[in-house]
């Protein structure tokens, strides 16, 4: 099993410029979510997924986009990017076990916008 | 929304001293509560994770307490080595599919 795979792994944007951070999992996880990681301020939840074909809002969706039309697969939309957006995404994805909601995450993208 | 603190945010400890890290969170509904570690330029990995309806739970070196009365956990490492140091975050969940973090706290262990 490759685990939860994420790319690229850096991308450089001009601000307005849009892009999708791609994320696929091979697990047949039913959760998946994105996250943004700054100094300081640890991770924050963007968007999740509980499945196929659905999708919520987490701390801070402001100018993301997501959709999850297979159960493999999260990607992460940036409509219009801007300096703020410059961080560390990562995705994760989780399963219900019997006594554990065990996340994998993603080796992670680092994106500046500038 | 939930909302978890976590401290210190800095810790440094001799090898094969004890490390403690804490965290209160504020939704009585969490019931899902993991620790990760972070090494530099990787994802978050869980190292232990705990439920709420069991107060302590250890593996090996590493342990974790639960208090749902006073809504604080606990990572306890003890004999730490110095492949602990990282950045170790804490978190909550409400049914493992919305997961709140704190704010992290960088160890490092002095050889």
């Amino acid at each position: 099993n490759a685990g939860v795979t994420q790319t690229p792994k850096f991308q450089v944007l001009k601000t307005g410029q849009s892009m999708t951070l791609q994320c696929a999992q091979d697990m047949n996880h039913e959760y998946m979510s994105w996250y943004r990681q700054d100094p300081g301020m640890g991770l924050r939840l963007i968007h999740y997924s509980v499945g196929a074909g659905i999708t919520d809002q987490g701390e801070v969706p402001n100018g993301y986009n997501v959709s999850r039309s297979t159960t493999e697969d999260f990607p992460l939309r940036l409509l219009s990017a801007a300096p703020s957006q410059t961080s560390v995404y990562f995705c994760a994805s989780s399963y219900e076990g019997t006594r554990t909601y065990e996340q994998y995450f993603g080796p992670g993208t680092r994106l500046t916008v500038t | 929304g939930e909302n978890v603190e976590q401290h210190p945010s800095t810790l440094s400890v001799q090898e094969g001293d004890s490390a403690v890290i804490k965290c209160t969170y504020s939704d009585s509904a969490s019931n899902y509560f993991p620790w990760y570690k972070q090494e530099l330029g990787k994802g978050p990995q869980l190292i232990i994770d705990i439920r709420s309806n069991v107060g302590e739970k250890k593996d090996q070196r590493i342990a974790v307490t639960l208090n749902k009365t006073a809504k604080h956990f606990s990572l306890h490492i003890t004999e730490t080595q110095p492949e602990d140091s990282a950045v170790y975050f804490c978190a909550a969940s409400i049914g493992g599919n919305q997961f709140y973090f704190g704010t992290g706290t960088s160890l490092t262990v002095i050889p």
